[in-house]
């Protein structure tokens, strides 16, 4: 399968702990999203990477919030001492970021906290 | 600030029935309009993309339209079918941006 790769799929954890996910793009793509979906919600842009540089950020990235991408490849997002209020779904979408290019999604991880 | 409304935030159907969705958005000044679909715990799948200089785009029995200057789309779906039954979310950039807005989605339902 070559499309956007996110794991885990799922993940539980108390208040307080600290959480890593990760994404893997298309290989090809040079520019890596990432975004956050409550229930009944559309996704909402959290950052965004060309290459390796982290490029924007959403004020919805508190400073708990950390996203890297080194090398260029794949990226984390880590979020620290979470709150019940970070239980949503993380997705991560690729793409060629040339003009138009159209953004590729991952199946997401979907995090609780409890 | 770019704002994208859909209506309606949910929709059902028999099988079989031609239906239309609606997007709008505030800021005309997009770059492209893209249109996903969504089925429960999965990600996004794009299904149309079109670009801000098209009127509108076609693929199986999806057709998407786009108009600019009062800022909405639709996406018509020809002959429903229970497993078209899914949330659909369109999104904008805008010109020179990097990052999508999205509506909250219309949620179909089509009964067979």
């Amino acid at each position: 399968d070559t499309g956007v790769s996110q794991n885990p799929r799922h993940k539980i954890t108390k208040r307080g702990q600290n959480v890593t996910f990760r994404c893997d793009p298309i290989s090809e793509h040079n520019r890596l999203y990432w975004y956050r979906q409550t229930l009944g919600q559309g996704p909402e842009f959290l950052t965004y990477f060309q290459n390796e540089a982290q490029l924007e950020k959403s004020r919805l990235l508190s400073d708990r919030f950390s996203a890297e991408r080194p090398k260029g490849s794949f990226s984390t997002l880590e979020i620290q001492r979470t709150e019940q209020g970070d239980s949503a779904m993380y997705l991560c979408a690729s793409s060629m970021g040339r003009g138009g290019s159209p953004l590729h999604f991952g199946n997401g991880t979907r995090l609780t906290v409890t | 600030k770019q704002e994208v409304t859909q209506i309606p935030a949910a929709l059902s159907v028999p099988e079989g029935e031609n239906l239309v969705l609606n997007c709008s958005f505030t800021d005309s000044a997009i770059y492209n309009l893209q249109w996903f679909r969504q089925d429960p715990g999965k990600g996004l799948t794009s299904l149309l993309l079109i670009q801000s200089s098209q009127r509108e785009q076609t693929s199986g029995r999806l057709n998407a339209s786009l108009d600019k200057s009062s800022g909405r789309s639709t996406l018509y779906i020809a002959a429903s079918q229970p497993g078209d039954s899914a949330t659909y979310l369109c999104a904008v950039i805008r010109e020179y941006g990097n990052k999508l807005v999205f509506g909250a989605g219309t949620i179909l339902r089509v009964k067979s």
